[in-house]
């Protein structure tokens, strides 16, 4: 079965620093996601990716965050400069994208930890 | 907007026993609603979709749900349950069909303890 997939599955980085949390969707899929879970915390959608731009963004996605397609194949999550309340899980997640059906298929996620 | 309500945070059930896990929506369209589960330290996997065909929908694993418009609900079941369901179960709502909007939208969470 087609998986989405995350790495690093675990990053520690100091506050301030820079860091990329890379994905690899479903080859024929169309839509791409990033979400973040806070520990203890719901599940939170922060960007969708169709077509080469962003197509939906929440609040929680401000000028700090910025995703990337570099390639065919790797879909990226850039944080400029990470602060403590950056730490969560990030999931990555994609959809074929068919019209009526918003069936995602998600990644097993990258747990980062900002000190 | 849409919003997604799990009404019980921790079901703790007898092995072999029945697995209710309760979810109300509030939408302002046709909503399609999922259930996702999530092992520990595992990603979220899809258990089931409703997405404006049967009423009555059949996920992976046994599970089961019923989508009830009149009463804003879309309640999770299973008729036995396993050790292996023990899990975080997540009740989660899209975006309105036909449009752009695909962002979905998390219920809180409800951990299912079964003990043996």
């Amino acid at each position: 079965e087609p998986e989405v997939t995350q790495t690093p599955s675990h990053q520690v980085t100091q506050m301030g620093q820079e860091v990329i949390l890379r994905c690899v969707p479903i080859s024929n899929h169309l839509y791409f996601y990033w979400y973040r879970q806070i520990l203890g915390q719901k599940v939170e959608f922060l960007v969708s990716f169709y077509n080469n731009e962003i197509s939906e963004k929440s609040e929680i996605f401000d000028d700090q965050f910025s995703v990337e397609r570099p390639d065919g194949s790797n879909f990226t999550l850039k944080i400029r400069s990470t602060k403590l309340e950056d730490s969560a899980m990030y999931f990555c997640a994609s959809s074929a994208g068919t019209k009526g059906d918003y069936g995602y298929t998600f990644g097993s996620g990258t747990r980062l930890t900002v000190v | 907007a849409q919003s997604v309500t799990q009404l019980d945070s921790h079901v703790s059930v007898s092995e072999g026993t029945p697995v209710l896990l309760r979810c109300n929506y509030s939408s302002s369209y046709s909503p399609s609603l999922f259930w996702y589960v999530q092992h520990p330290n595992k990603g979220l996997q899809l258990l089931l979709k409703y997405t404006s065909a049967a009423t009555l929908v059949k996920g992976i694993n046994g599970f089961e749900a019923e989508f009830k418009k009149s009463e804003t609900s879309f309640h999770l079941t299973k008729p036995s349950a396993h050790m292996s369901d023990a899990a975080e179960y997540f009740c989660v709502v899209s975006g309105p069909v036909n449009t752009g909007r695909r962002a979905l939208t998390f219920g809180s969470g409800t951990r299912l303890q079964v003990q043996p």
